[in-house]
């Protein structure tokens, strides 16, 4: 089976804080993705990455980076936390030429 | 628990109904399309896909049905069960060239004992 783990479930943060959420999948897929989840906006793609050292801007990059030094991790960045970034972050990865993502169990960040 | 989809249209079932699911998509050349299922707590799960190039596809107890002339796409779930309470996504192929899906709002589905 696929698996997609993220560093933490629960994150608490100041803003202006740095922050790190990490991702990790163990399939060897060219393809990870980082997401946010609001109420009533489903998911919204922030970054994604096809290959290492490789990243492309999604519909809402504003506000955050990413790093691909590995195939099997991606990190998402939040350089100057901010309250507006409260939200659901899920990551997901997928084979080259595969649309069927795998997603982790998601990270609920809280910026206070 | 998790606060996913506050403002989310909600399906109410009983036990052993069938339920409908409907999205409508937004991009015509989109084709391909997936149904994903969310339990609270937990990141999304695949359930289903189907290509452009058919109109149903079966697995295990649910069904899609793909209808391109109004770009609506819907999931069927046979015999509902308690387990299967839970917010449902469609998405469908973004078209950019990469492997991106643009996912709807979502559905949530409780099952009444």
């Amino acid at each position: 089976d696929v698996k997609v783990t993220q560093s933490s479930r629960y994150l608490v943060k100041r803003t202006g804080e740095k922050v790190f959420l990490e991702c990790v999948q163990d399939m060897d897929h060219e393809n990870m993705f980082w997401y946010r989840q609001d109420p009533g906006l489903g998911l919204r793609l922030i970054y994604f990455s096809y290959d290492v050292k490789m990243k492309e801007k999604g519909d809402i990059p504003e506000g955050y980076s990413v790093s691909r030094e590995k195939k099997e991790r991606f990190s998402l960045i939040l350089e100057s936390a901010s309250t507006n970034q409260t939200s659901m972050y899920l990551c997901a990865s997928s084979p080259q030429g595969a649309y069927e993502q795998y997603f982790g169990p998601g990270t609920r960040l809280t910026v206070t | 628990g998790e606060s996913v989809g506050l403002h989310l249209p909600t399906l109410s079932v009983q036990e052993g109904d069938n339920s409908i699911i409907n999205c409508a998509y937004s991009n015509s050349a989109s084709d391909y399309f997936i149904w994903y299922k969310q339990e609270s707590g937990k990141g999304p799960q695949f359930i289903i896909d189907i290509r452009s190039n058919m109109d149903k596809r079966q697995g295990q107890r649910v069904t899609v049905l793909l209808n391109k002339t109004v770009k609506h796409l819907s999931l069927q779930i046979a015999a509902t069960q308690p387990g299967d309470s839970a917010v449902y996504f469609c998405a469908e192929n973004s078209n950019t060239g990469f492997q991106k899906l643009v996912f709807g709002t979502g559905t949530r589905l409780l099952v009444s004992p």
